[in-house]
């Protein structure tokens, strides 16, 4: 079956740009996360979406960066003004969720953004 | 402190023999949940065991095994028969129980290279 995509799968961008990165999650999961994957900062959480619940941003570093879920599927996360310490691999997981700590996320194949 | 610890950087093991990684964590929950992730040069973050914290028994997926050691809060990913395709970056992760959000914290991975 079809996994988590995600798309573009890079994009080089100058700095002080806007950029949409874009997660189609699995058929059926209702869970959408979004991490950040960097040289010095490891694996981040950033934002997920559970249903119609407000999504927690808690892991959003600032303001530039923002995302919504449209129609309980897709997401796209934006990042407004670019700076160079953005660069890094965003990544999506989406998980059925339950209530249980057992909810396994599943990964897409990731986006590296590269901001000159 | 690091909620997920992941004390080996890189380790090198000889084909067909078996590998150890570790991974401790702290948590004050309860209940949580412990998922390791494989993540080869593609990139993309592929899930391959979990064990959760009330879990009677060690997790086991084909040549994956869960030596889960829960007074000592560790719970270290076995390999047996290593094969060429297992050198990747692992992941131990953790989902700790409902009242802490979904997102997974993610130690700061392992580095795995399998000699021919």
């Amino acid at each position: 079956g079809a996994g988590v995509s995600q798309s573009p799968s890079n994009k080089v961008t100058e700095k002080g740009k806007d950029v949409e990165l874009r997660c189609d999650p699995i058929s059926g999961h209702t869970a959408l996360y979004w991490y950040r994957q960097s040289l010095g900062q490891g694996l981040e959480f950033l934002i997920y979406f559970q249903g119609n619940s407000a999504p927690d941003k808690s892991g959003l570093p600032s303001d530039r960066f923002s995302a919504e879920r449209t129609g309980g599927s897709v997401s796209t996360l934006t990042i407004q003004r670019t700076q160079q310490e953005d660069s890094a691999v965003y990544l999506c997981a989406s998980s059925r969720w339950t209530t249980l700590p057992r909810d396994t996320q599943y990964f897409g194949p990731g986006t590296r953004l590269t901001v000159l | 402190a690091q909620k997920i610890t992941q004390t080996q950087p890189g380790m090198f093991v000889q084909e067909k023999e078996a590998v150890t990684l570790d991974c401790t964590y702290d948590t004050s929950d309860p209940s949580y949940g412990l998922f390791w992730y494989k993540q080869p040069s593609s990139g993309e973050m592929i899930f391959l065991i979990y064990q959760g914290s009330y879990d009677q028994q060690n997790a086991t997926e084909g040549r994956y095994s869960l030596n889960f050691q829960k007074a000592r809060k560790s719970a270290n990913l076995v390999i047996s028969a290593s094969q060429l395709g297992d050198s990747a970056m692992y992941f131990c992760a953790m989902r700790e129980g409902k009242n802490a959000g979904n997102m997974l914290t993610f130690g700061g991975g392992t580095r795995l290279m399998v000699k021919p």
